[in-house]
């Protein structure tokens, strides 16, 4: 599986975006870009995952760069219930598409 | 839908005593999977099943067993127990053609 890099710690304003980098340059051709969060605690929760083009749903907007080689989670309009930590995983969608996690970014998101 | 739901929550354990960690989903997912997170780090598979009565090593399986006998159920079972083990373990199923893992709240488990 290809290897994920973020940074450790991030700070966001309440209601900007929060713009999450993860590089992934070992990445290959069937490996899909994951995002998932972790609120304090809890169970992680998906968020939203790509292949090759920009993808949007109701949480956030993921970019994928042309190459694959890095990804950007957005959230366009951060609250404080955004305050997570988030991780990128890049695995292939095969039997078993067991998921790992590394460290992640923890996102503050500040009044 | 209650969703992935575990049993118990919270569990302390002294050294060499054994339990089971239960793991329901009601969703009709062919996957489930058992994690474990140690503090300040990321969730890491000790076992996972891709169907009834089928299961599998992930990264960390030593110390653990699991067994599928019903779809709906994934059951983690320690043997003896040991301090290492400390964590919280979380569960998660998914369909076979979903790309979303959906995770129970987790089980605090202390061995002392």
């Amino acid at each position: 599986d290809a290897k994920t890099t973020q940074p450790t710690s991030m700070d966001c304003a309440e209601g900007r975006a929060a713009n999450l980098p993860c590089n992934h340059s070992t990445i290959s051709g069937n490996e899909y870009v994951y995002w998932y969060r972790q609120i304090h605690s809890q169970g992680p929760q998906y968020i939203i995952h790509g292949l090759k083009n920009n993808e949007t749903n109701e949480m956030a907007s993921l970019i994928i760069t042309e190459d694959r080689k890095s990804s950007t989670l957005i959230l366009p309009h951060a609250t404080l219930r955004d305050t997570a930590v988030y991780y990128c995983i890049v695995r292939s969608h095969n039997a078993g598409n067991m998921l790992t996690f590394g460290g992640g970014t923890r996102l503050m998101v500040k009044p | 839908n209650a969703g992935v739901t575990q049993t118990p929550k919270f569990r302390v354990l002294k050294t060499g005593q054994s339990m089971t960690l239960l793991c329901a989903q009601d969703m009709n997912h062919e996957y489930m999977y058992w994690y474990r997170q140690d503090p300040g780090m990321g969730l890491r598979l000790i076992h996972y099943s891709v169907g009834e009565g089928t299961t599998a090593k992930g990264e960390v399986p030593d110390g653990y067993n699991v067994s599928r006998l019903k779809k709906q159920n994934f059951l983690l079972g320690l043997e003896s127990a040991a301090p290492s083990q400390t964590s919280v373990y979380f569960c998660a199923s998914k369909t076979g053609i979903s790309y979303e893992q959906y995770f129970g709240p987790g089980t605090r488990l202390t061995v002392t």
